[in-house]
């Protein structure tokens, strides 16, 4: 059973450019998460999609932008790129309602994105 | 707004030396307090999930604790392997994001 897995593994890109990430969720999961970690520091919340749809957005600003396809597989997108987005960029899943485990998200390896 | 703090940021053990990580939180409700652990480069692997003051959950040397205030990590005859940095997290209710510590990084020396 393959758990959350993103593309690329690393990125490198300079400011002002656009990069997209991809995520594919857990089997069974149906709920996307993107997050964000600067070296050192604990992951900080981007937004959450479920059935297609932006559910919750943290503090960042509209240059960060996402969408979720029908097969729960989800893109995180990043317009005019800053110095300050480099960082690994998680992806978490979590299950249906339905099951026991709803409330735990599983986290994928990241993307290492270094704006230069 | 939610606010996780850890403590220490960084803990040096031998190994066979037990020791407790600490993660105090300020929420308005809590839905859960979760632990993970982080390898250098790699995503968080999920650990435990505390629902509620009083609950205690275990996996191999590890052991989480949770009050309404704070949850502790006790590290019971660490190895080498456990080295890493460990995560807390707290989901507030209604909420569905989840806000992280900064984190402890645990060195077991052999």
């Amino acid at each position: 059973d393959a758990g959350v897995t993103q593309s690329p593994t690393h990125l490198i890109k300079t400011r002002g450019q656009q990069v997209t990430l991809r995520c594919s969720p857990k089997s069974g999961h149906d709920t996307v998460s993107w997050y964000q970690q600067a070296l050192g520091q604990g992951p900080q919340f981007i937004f959450q999609y479920y059935e297609e749809e932006e559910r919750q957005r943290g503090n960042f600003p509209d240059r960060f932008s996402g969408h979720q396809f029908p097969n729960y597989s989800s893109e995180l997108n990043v317009n005019a790129l800053l110095l300050g987005d480099s960082a690994l960029y998680l992806c978490a899943s979590r299950p249906g309602k339905a099951t026991s485990s709803y409330n735990e998200q599983f986290f994928g390896p990241g993307t290492r994105l270094t704006v230069l | 707004e939610d606010q996780v703090t850890q403590s220490p940021e960084a803990l040096r053990l031998q190994e066979g030396e037990s020791s407790s990580l600490n993660c105090s939180y300020t929420v308005s409700g809590l839905r859960g307090l979760f632990w993970y652990r982080q390898d250098p480069g790699k995503g968080p692997e999920f650990l435990f999930t505390l629902y509620s003051a009083g609950e205690e959950k275990e996996k191999e040397r590890l052991k989480a604790t949770l009050t309404k205030k704070e949850s502790f990590l006790h590290i019971t005859a660490p190895k080498p392997e456990d080295s890493a940095t460990y995560l807390c997290a707290v989901q507030e209710r209604g909420a569905q994001k989840l806000v992280f510590g900064q984190g402890t990084r645990l060195t077991i020396n052999p």
